[in-house]
């Protein structure tokens, strides 16, 4: 696609249940972040992928979380047993090559309360 | 691991006045670095970016950002703000694969 595109863009869900974020990224971009914004925290890195696979996973923040890429495109975030310090707002982003050059392209995000 | 440091979370500027938003970061081991806009109800954008060469690096819409390896800093600047520079700024600096993001400057221009 054009951009970066991330759903649902606003999810609301009670506290307990577990809620699946998507994200499509730019066609032909191998690499794949997502990040966590939270009011005031700045931009947290959770986990990159390199095509289906994720070298780096170390910003997840328990064992609720966890993600996976296929066909080196789709990305599902999966939060388990979500929590109200879980809100948030869930950005994907990719990239073409080498990120010291390109930068990323960001989606819109999702925003998740947790009620 | 690299970090950046961005001192200011709020800088209230009148229209048309100059601005600076101050970035400092954590290494000058190959330092590659980053400004990212994000207006209001808007995904994050790209602004600029400093890879190697020229210390300054100027965006199209009139910021430009200097690299100073003395001060380890990668401050932004515009000499002349509009009302529609509203938004929120976010330095980052390469760690790896990834980036990493400073906590972000508001700006508000203010008529």
């Amino acid at each position: 696609g054009a951009g970066v595109s991330q759903s649902p863009s606003n999810k609301v869900t009670e506290k307990g249940k577990d809620v699946e974020l998507r994200c499509d990224p730019i066609s032909g971009h191998t690499a794949l972040y997502w990040y966590r914004q939270s009011l005031g925290q700045g931009l947290e890195f959770l986990i990159y992928f390199q095509g289906n696979s994720a070298p780096d996973k170390s910003g997840l923040p328990s064992d609720r979380f966890s993600a996976e890429r296929t066909g080196g495109s789709v990305s599902t975030l999966t939060i388990q047993r979500t929590q109200q310090e879980d809100s948030a707002v869930y950005l994907c982003a990719s990239s073409l090559g080498q990120v010291r050059l390109m930068g990323y392209t960001f989606g819109s995000g999702t925003r998740l309360t947790v009620v | 691991a690299q970090s950046v440091t961005q001192l200011d979370s709020q800088v209230p500027v009148f229209e048309e006045a100059p601005v600076e938003l101050r970035c400092n970061y954590s290494s000058s081991v190959s330092v590659y670095l980053f400004w990212y806009v994000q207006y209001p109800n808007q995904g994050l954008q790209l602004l600029l970016k400093y890879l190697s060469g020229s210390t300054l690096v100027e965006s199209i819409n009139g910021f430009e950002a200097e690299f100073n390896k003395s001060q380890t800093s990668f401050h932004l600047r515009k000499p002349s703000v509009h009302i529609s520079d509203t938004a929120e700024y976010f330095c980052a600096v390469k760690d790896g694969n990834k980036l990493v993001f400073g906590a972000g400057t508001i700006l508000r221009v203010k008529s």
